[in-house]
């Protein structure tokens, strides 16, 4: 099955600078990239997604990369602020097919310093 | 538009007991999948039911199962509990996932402890 590996498990960054963080995965069939932030006691939130038709996508401060070449896909927060505070989830899947269960990677830590 | 409602939010029980989890999706959506999260394994799926049929299945043993109502509201059942089953349990809703769009959308869990 799927495989999908998560870097870095913590992140700390002052208020204002920009985040990144890195998945790769393994089946090259998955087509459909998630990113989730889960807050303390909450279930996770999705913020943004991409499909592999496409290379970026922006919304506001965030934006999403995706590779298929390199099998790899990263999250960028830029002007960051304390309440982007949460774990981030990076999540693979096979879109389109009864196959769409979601493989997640372990998880970032982003802790924004004000 | 509410969104994926979970209920109980919160759960204690002891060993060699069962549990009972609810799930209600997103008004419209028809499929609905559940996983496990723990700090040890992170975030593993379950099972995903679409229209009352289990389409999808984890690598999880015989003792969780589930199902789906007509109105596609899900339960999912753990019997004879152990102590490695403590984890918050997320419900997760979407259109279909067959359908091109595979938008998953998460309630806030019920967290299970056993003792």
């Amino acid at each position: 099955g799927e495989n999908v590996e998560q870097h870095p498990s913590t992140l700390s960054v002052q208020e204002g600078d920009s985040a990144v963080i890195k998945c790769t995965y393994s089946d090259s069939a998955s087509n459909y990239f998630p990113w989730y932030k889960q807050e303390l006691g909450k279930g996770p939130q999705l913020i943004i997604d991409i499909r592999s038709n496409v290379g970026e996508k922006k919304d506001q401060r965030i934006a999403v990369t995706l590779n298929k070449t390199a099998k790899h896909f990263s999250l960028h927060i830029t002007e960051t602020q304390p309440e982007d505070s949460a774990v981030y989830f990076c999540a693979a899947s096979i879109m389109g097919s009864t196959l769409g269960r979601l493989y997640f990677g372990r998880g970032t830590q982003l802790t924004v310093w004000p | 538009k509410a969104g994926v409602t979970q209920t109980p939010r919160y759960l204690i029980k002891t060993r060699g007991q069962q549990v009972t989890l609810s799930c209600s999706p997103i008004s419209g959506h028809r499929s609905v999948s559940w996983y496990q999260q723990t700090p040890g394994q992170g975030l593993q799926f379950l099972f995903e039911y679409f229209s009352e049929t289990q389409r999808n299945k984890g690598n999880f043993p015989g003792r969780f199962s589930g199902r789906q109502f007509s109105n596609s509201r899900s339960e999912m059942n753990v019997s004879t509990l152990e102590l490695g089953d403590s984890a918050l349990y997320l419900c997760a809703s979407s259109w279909t996932v067959s359908s091109g769009n595979n938008e998953q959308f998460f309630g806030p869990g019920t967290r299970l402890t056993v003792l």
